[in-house]
């Protein structure tokens, strides 16, 4: 039962263009969403988050949408960049059971010069 | 560089083996937590110690446990090793076990022990 769903196993964008990578989940229970990046041969990198009393959350070229009655969240990347190329993690927390993390399957986004 | 250290880098071990991976936190974190990345899936979260005590389980099978000792570094002990049980092990640590604000819940992650069963 997976709770939480990154639907696209890759994306293939141009540099300067924006990138947009989805999320899904299914538990009502989870509070707060994270975003996480990972290089090959490193652990996942920690890139924006937001909590479930929000609906956006922006950090420079990061901005992170929630919608809470469709469960679905995504992360914006404008303008992306090559260094961006890597597998993108969506994570959640359930309220109320620690702060252990649920991800998703990850995302390889892909930003061509 | 996230502070979170973990040995060995690399684990080549038979079936039916045992082996043991460490971790240690950033300075300061009192919570650990370890994770399986087996190929084609994501992360799935495997136990959680916060200053020495188990806080939180998931999917973690019998033969497998871990313990946090008093300098608060982890280490997840493998037994009767199956196939199956090749993956990439990360273990991450945050300042808390939990709370509402942001930088309590970031977990660090380590590069992660990537353990192939032969």
């Amino acid at each position: 039962d997976q709770q939480v769903k990154q639907n696209s196993p890759s994306l293939s964008v141009q540099e300067g263009r924006i990138s947009i990578l989805n999320c899904d989940y299914t538990n009502s229970m989870f509070d707060y969403f994270l975003w996480y990046k990972k290089y090959p041969a490193e652990g996942p990198t920690f890139l924006i988050s937001i909590s479930s009393i929000k609906d956006k959350n922006e950090d420079g070229r990061f901005t992170v949408f929630l919608n809470k009655s469709a469960k679905h969240l995504s992360l914006h990347i404008v303008p992306s960049q090559p260094g961006d190329s890597a597998v993108y993690f969506c994570a959640a927390r359930r309220n109320n059971a620690g702060n252990m993390l649920t991800f998703g399957g990850g995302t390889r986004l892909m930003v061509k010069p | 560089d996230s502070g979170v250290t973990q040995t060995p880098k690399h684990l080549i071990t038979a079936t039916g083996q045992r082996v043991t991976l460490r971790c240690s936190p950033r300075s300061g974190d009192l919570s650990v937590y370890w994770y399986q990345q087996s190929l084609d899936q994501g992360l799935q979260f495997l136990i959680q110690y916060y200053n020495g005590e188990e806080r939180a389980k998931g999917n973690i099978l019998e033969r497998f446990s871990a313990q946090q000792f008093p300098d608060l570094h982890s280490e997840l002990n493998l037994s009767s090793l199956e196939l199956g049980d090749s993956a990439l092990y990360f273990c991450a640590s945050s300042l808390s076990g939990t709370s509402p604000k942001r930088s309590y819940n970031e977990q660090f992650f380590g590069p992660g022990t990537r353990l192939t069963v032969l």
